[in-house]
C-alpha cells in the first residue's frame, strides 16, 4: 500500500527566507507525486507532479521538488518566500497501475506561515 | 473550461434532514472523485468513478451515504439522514487518466446543526 508522510504540520518563515517543506513516500511500484496547495476557503491547486521524467521538477510560483528515490523523498522548495505563499501544501502519491489503481493518497498537509 | 463545479458552497441544515452535494466534472475527465476534509481527518477519499461506474467506494463512512454518477457531467453525494459529524468541507475532483493529476472543486461547506 502507498503512504504519504509530511513532516511538520507547520513551518513558519520570514518573507525572502527558504521554503522547504518535506515528504516522504512510500510505493511498491514507481510511483507519480504531487504538490498541491489550498488557500483558505479554496479547493486544492496542484503545483507540480513528477511522473517518472526529469527528477527536478518545476511548477507554478516559482516552487520545485526533487524525487530521490533512494530516500523516498520528494521534499518542495521554493527560494524565497513570499506572504502569499501563506497556505497549507499537500503531497500525495499514486501508483498507476497498482492496487491502489486510480487512486491518490495525500499526506496531512502542512501549513506554511510567511513572517514580515 | 470552467473547471470542476460543486454545488451548493455552503450548506447548513439540521440534524436528520436529506443533504445532496452536486459535481459536474471537466468534460472529458473519466475518473470522478468524492473527498471529505475535517481538521481532525484531514482529506479523505470517499468514493471515486471510472466512466461512471464506482470502482471504490470503501471510503463511504456508512449506509447514511451514497453516490451516483448518473452520466459523464454529473454526479451527487447523498447523505440521509444528516448528523452533526457529517459537518466538513466535501470536494469534488476529476482527472483524465488514472493516477494522474486530479482537479478540484472549490468545495461545499456543510454544517450539520
Amino acid at each position: 500500500a502507498q503512504s504519504v508522510t509530511q513532516l511538520g504540520s507547520h513551518v513558519s518563515v520570514s518573507e525572502g527566507a527558504l521554503v522547504l517543506l518535506r515528504c516522504n513516500y512510500s510505493s511498491s511500484v514507481p510511483p507519480y507525486l504531487f504538490w498541491y496547495v489550498q488557500y483558505p476557503n479554496q479547493g486544492l491547486q496542484l503545483l507540480l507532479k513528477y511522473t517518472s521524467a526529469a527528477t527536478l521538477v518545476k511548477g507554478i510560483n516559482g516552487f520545485e521538488a526533487e524525487f530521490k528515490k533512494s530516500e523516498t523523498s520528494f521534499h518542495l522548495t521554493k527560494p524565497s518566500a513570499h506572504m502569499s505563499d501563506a497556505a497549507e501544501y499537500f503531497c500525495a502519491v499514486s501508483d498507476p497501475g497498482g492496487t491502489s489503481y486510480g487512486k491518490l493518497t495525500f499526506g496531512q498537509g502542512t501549513i506554511l506561515t510567511v513572517h514580515p | 473550461d470552467a473547471g470542476v463545479i460543486q454545488s451548493p458552497r455552503h450548506e447548513v441544515t439540521e440534524m436528520g434532514q436529506e443533504v445532496t452535494l452536486r459535481c459536474k466534472p471537466i468534460s472529458g475527465h473519466d475518473y470522478l472523485f468524492w473527498y471529505r476534509q475535517t481538521m481532525m481527518r484531514g482529506l479523505e477519499l470517499l468514493i471515486y468513478f471510472n466512466n461512471n461506474v464506482p470502482i471504490d467506494d470503501s471510503g463511504m463512512p456508512e449506509d447514511r451515504f451514497s453516490a451516483k454518477m448518473p452520466n459523464a457531467s454529473f454526479s451527487t453525494l447523498k447523505i440521509q439522514p444528516s448528523e452533526p459529524r457529517d459537518s466538513a468541507v466535501y470536494f469534488c475532483a476529476s482527472s483524465i487518466l488514472t493516477g494522474d493529476e486530479q482537479y478540484f472543486g472549490p468545495g461545499t461547506r456543510l454544517t450539520v446543526t
